[in-house]
């Protein structure tokens, strides 16, 4: 099976530009995380979608990112407008059962 | 609040010799317990979990994990590090009020020089 993708892998943006990050899970899961890893610190949770709901977005940052799971399919994780600490690495993860997690392999976002 | 932590950001070991990368949790409950690998310009690779049973847990290119419940620890060990063992480890858990999200450690950068 296809595993879960990450697209752009890399993006470099302005301080204040818009930048999208979409995510396609395995096919079936009904549960879609987005995590990230800000300056070589741990990886922390962003938000879990149940099919197209938002379960949980306790770790969403601010006001600035949007995440929207269209139809129960792929996610989009909209940073707007983009700010310096925003750089890292974004991972989206998928999984059916609840404890065993795919990740994608990772967007790297710089803002400069 | 729940929390993982990795004490060591480095281990340098020598090709051959035992790896272990250590980890420890604080969770309420009965913690589900991961490790994760990172490769350089690849996404985190699971390697092994401990939801419950046999407190060794054996999982993907001969790393194992055991479960401590009174010392709240989950170290990885491998018996003879490869010098494709290099990569970034992090440890997580998931269980108590977090809910299914997972908690990760800060990570620890291992090294095996040949």
């Amino acid at each position: 099976e296809a595993g879960v993708t990450q697209f752009p892998s890399h993006s470099v943006i302005e301080k204040g530009q818009t930048v999208t990050l979409r995510c396609d899970p395995i096919s079936g899961h009904d549960n879609l995380y987005w995590y990230r890893r800000v300056m070589g610190k741990e990886i922390k949770f962003l938000l879990h979608f149940v099919k197209e709901s938002k379960q949980d977005e306790s770790g969403m940052p601010n006001n600035r990112f949007l995440a929207e799971r269209t139809g129960g399919t792929y996610s989009t994780l909209k940073v707007q407008p983009a700010e310096l600490e925003d750089s890292g690495v974004y991972f989206c993860a998928s999984s059916q059962q609840g404890y065993g997690y795919t990740f994608g392999s990772g967007t790297r976002l710089t803002v400069v | 609040a729940q929390s993982v932590a990795q004490p060591e950001d480095q281990v340098n070991v020598a090709e051959g010799n035992p790896l272990t990368v250590k980890c420890t949790y604080s969770v309420s409950g009965n913690p589900y317990l991961f490790w994760y690998v990172q490769y350089p310009n690849r996404g985190l690779q699971f390697l092994l979990k401990y939801i419950t049973g046999d407190n060794l847990v054996k999982g993907s290119y001969g790393f194992e994990a055991e479960f401590n419940k009174s010392q709240t620890s989950f170290h990885l060990k491998k018996p003879s590090a490869l010098v494709s063992d290099s990569a970034l480890y992090f440890c997580a858990a998931r269980g108590g009020a977090a809910g299914n999200k997972l908690t990760f450690g800060g990570g620890t950068r291992v090294l095996v020089k040949p």
